[in-house]
């Protein structure tokens, strides 16, 4: 079957970790992007890709680092710079300029 | 920034009533994509409409956009209890990539 997961479902984290959030594409697509949902909100980009070994930041990038080493890749790192991790995290894929396919998401919770 | 904004916020029907969605946007656009999210989960693309198009349909969805008002609305047409989700638009900005700007959404609940 063709499409996005992220993994682990749900994290729970302590002050002062690192955590890596893991999302896998296998549809083929160049873009990859990162979101954070906060309760009652809208997503809001962290960082994306177009392609391998390339990536920019969103609007909310402070405390958070990526990697896109393969096509397939594109982790998450929320580090201890981040003040307010606890979110749900959306990791999405897509053709340039066409719809984005989303993943399950992962739940964070700082403990 | 939040480009768009969805209104109402909140919309509760009955079954079999059509249900009717806006969204408002602040600059130009390349296309507006419409988004459900079911609680808890990941978003499914709903429709995506280019800046030269007006309306389009999807079975029980019609999407129309005003390029002029800056406005797009999502009609949902004889309602099931498993529309109940939220929905959120969202613009395609380009400026050299292709990226997402999400409205903070419209949940929706249909009632049997």
């Amino acid at each position: 079957d063709g499409g996005i997961t992220q993994s682990p479902k749900y994290l729970f984290r302590k002050e002062g970790q690192n955590v890596t959030l893991s999302c896998e594409q296998n549809l083929n697509h160049d873009a990859m992007y990162w979101y954070r949902q906060d309760p009652g909100q809208g997503l809001r980009l962290i960082y994306y890709s177009q392609i391998v070994n390339d990536f920019q930041k969103g609007d909310i990038a402070e405390g958070y680092s990526v990697s896109r080493e393969k096509k397939e890749s594109f982790p998450l790192t929320v580090t201890s710079a981040q003040k307010n991790p606890t979110a749900f995290y959306l990791c999405a894929s897509a053709r340039e300029g066409g719809e984005q396919f989303f993943g399950p998401g992962t739940r964070l919770t700082v403990l | 920034s939040q480009q768009g904004e969805e209104d109402p916020q909140a919309l509760s029907i009955q079954e079999g009533e059509n249900a009717t969605m806006n969204c408002s946007y602040k600059t130009s656009i390349n296309n507006l994509q419409w988004y459900r999210q079911n609680s808890g989960r990941g978003l499914v693309h709903l429709i995506l409409i280019r800046s030269n198009e007006r309306e389009k349909h999807s079975g029980r969805l019609r999407v129309t956009l005003d390029t002029s008002k800056k406005s797009s609305s999502l009609l949902i047409t004889a309602s099931r209890a498993a529309d109940t989700a939220s929905y959120f638009c969202a613009t395609d900005v380009w400026s050299g990539y292709s990226t997402l700007t999400f409205g903070k959404g419209t949940m929706l609940l249909v009632s049997p």
